[in-house]
């Protein structure tokens, strides 16, 4: 069983572009959460889905930041315009149900140049 | 909203030695307390986690006790080897339909000498 596939492993973007970061879920799992992790720092929760819903964007920035995880695909975190302050390590999990342990993917980094 | 704090931030043991992580958090409705191994580069691996129904949890040379309590939970792991050096998150969340974002710990890092 395949674990949390994120892709690309590695991003960079100019100031004002737009970033694209993909995750797609274990096989049979239908949560997905994205997190932030700053260099020397902790996670920070982002947004969390479900198949076509999103059901908490309560760590999401209100400008630039969106989420997507569609009936078909894998969950989209768009930024756009980034800016320096953008660059992080973005990590996906997912888990089969509500209530259950959410299991890691290796992670985006994105470097704003 | 939800904040967990942790201590040491790092932590040096001998191999062979026990190592002890301690976590507390604020908000009391928090059921559900995972517990994190990332190696650097890595992706954040679930070693062993502990349900608020239950006080101590043990998994070979790792367990997590919980004191709902004084709010506060802890990681140990005995008879440390190299390869248990790496950085350890605590996260708790309110796992309530709904409710299971995880607010994590500023991490530790775990120094094993040997």
């Amino acid at each position: 069983n395949a674990g949390v596939m994120q892709n690309p492993r590695h991003l960079v973007r100019r100031r004002g572009q737009e970033a694209r970061l993909r995750c797609s879920p274990m096989k049979g799992h239908s949560h997905v959460y994205w997190y932030r992790q700053l260099p020397e720092e902790g996670l920070k929760f982002m947004v969390y889905l479900q198949k076509e819903n999103i059901i908490d964007e309560s760590g999401m920035p209100k400008e630039r930041f969106s989420a997507e995880f569609p009936k078909e695909g894998p969950s989209i975190l768009r930024i756009q315009q980034v800016v320096r302050g953008d660059s992080a390590a973005y990590f996906c999990a997912s888990s089969p149900y509500q209530d259950q342990p959410q299991h890691f993917g290796d992670g985006t980094r994105l470097s704003i140049l | 909203g939800e904040n967990v704090e942790q201590h040491p931030s790092t932590l040096s043991v001998q191999e062979g030695d026990s190592a002890v992580i301690k976590c507390t958090y604020s908000d009391s409705a928090s059921n559900y307390f995972p517990w994190y191994k990332q190696e650097l580069g890595k992706r954040p691996q679930l070693i062993i986690d502990i349900r608020s129904n239950v006080g101590e949890k043990k998994d070979q040379r790792i367990a997590v006790t919980l004191n709902k309590t004084a709010k506060h939970f802890s990681l140990h792991i005995t008879e440390t080897q190299p390869e248990d050096s790496a950085v350890y998150f605590c996260a708790a969340s309110i796992s309530n339909f709904g409710n299971e974002k995880l607010t994590f710990g500023t991490g530790t890092r775990l120094t094993i000498i040997p």
